[in-house]
């Protein structure tokens, strides 16, 4: 059985940090492109950033680009997402993501609320 | 950026009802379009990729269909567990835009 677990959000201040960490099993991790989606309350997906399967490709979505970073541990099936200087635009629900020709797998996501 | 403009953003319907839903691409995308339905509280669900594959698990009374940059989901006959936002997404070009959804909800 797929499992998909976010972890890491939380309440932060503007121009403050964080780290997401996704834990996945029940699939080859290794063998997946890997993805981060936000959703802002009440609001539409975004999709915010993608990994290769080895790490040698990572985009990003514009609003995101220079203060986020996605990062992989194939050896612990684990996916990650620096934050910096967040924004209180940046406050949603973090989901990971994967899967072929599509995303098939999702957790059940991790709240980043910015805010003073 | 490819911009993916959903049609309409909201809809009333019926149970039994056929129901269309469209997504355009504001360039070609070639069939790199899937389609995902989220219920409140809930992950997205993955339905249709590539346009039109079914994806396993997934009731036939959905399906999928493009015509150049114009892609439809179609729900033939609604049933009650339907009632959900369904978002479009191009997985041509990074970043792979969502449309802005299309909430179908019990008339």
């Amino acid at each position: 059985e797929v499992q998909v677990v976010e972890s890491g959000g939380a309440l932060v201040q503007p121009g403050g940090s964080l780290r997401l960490s996704c834990a996945a099993s029940g699939f080859t991790f290794s063998l997946y492109w890997m993805n981060w989606v936000r959703q802002a309350p009440g609001k539409g997906l975004e999709w915010v950033a993608n990994i290769k399967q080895d790490g040698s490709e990572k985009y990003y979505v514009d609003s995101v680009k220079g203060r986020f970073t996605i990062s992989r541990d194939n050896a612990k099936n684990s996916l990650y997402l620096q934050m910096n200087d967040l924004r209180a635009e940046d406050t949603a629900l973090y989901y990971c993501a994967s899967g072929l020709g599509g995303l098939g797998y999702w957790g059940q996501g991790t709240l980043v609320t910015v805010s003073a | 950026d490819i911009q993916m403009t959903q049609s309409p953003s909201s809809l009333s319907a019926s149970v039994g009802d056929r129901v269309t839903i469209t997504c355009r691409a504001s360039q070609s995308i070639r069939y790199y379009l899937n389609w995902y339905q989220q219920k409140p509280g809930k992950a997205p669900k993955f339905l249709i990729s590539d346009a039109s594959s079914l994806q396993s698990g997934v009731p036939s009374r959905f399906s999928g269909s493009e015509s150049g940059t114009d892609f439809t989901l179609t729900i033939s006959s609604l049933q009650p567990e339907d009632f959900a936002t369904y978002y479009c997404q191009q997985s041509y070009s990074t970043p792979y835009t969502f449309g802005q959804g299309t909430k179908l909800e019990i008339k």
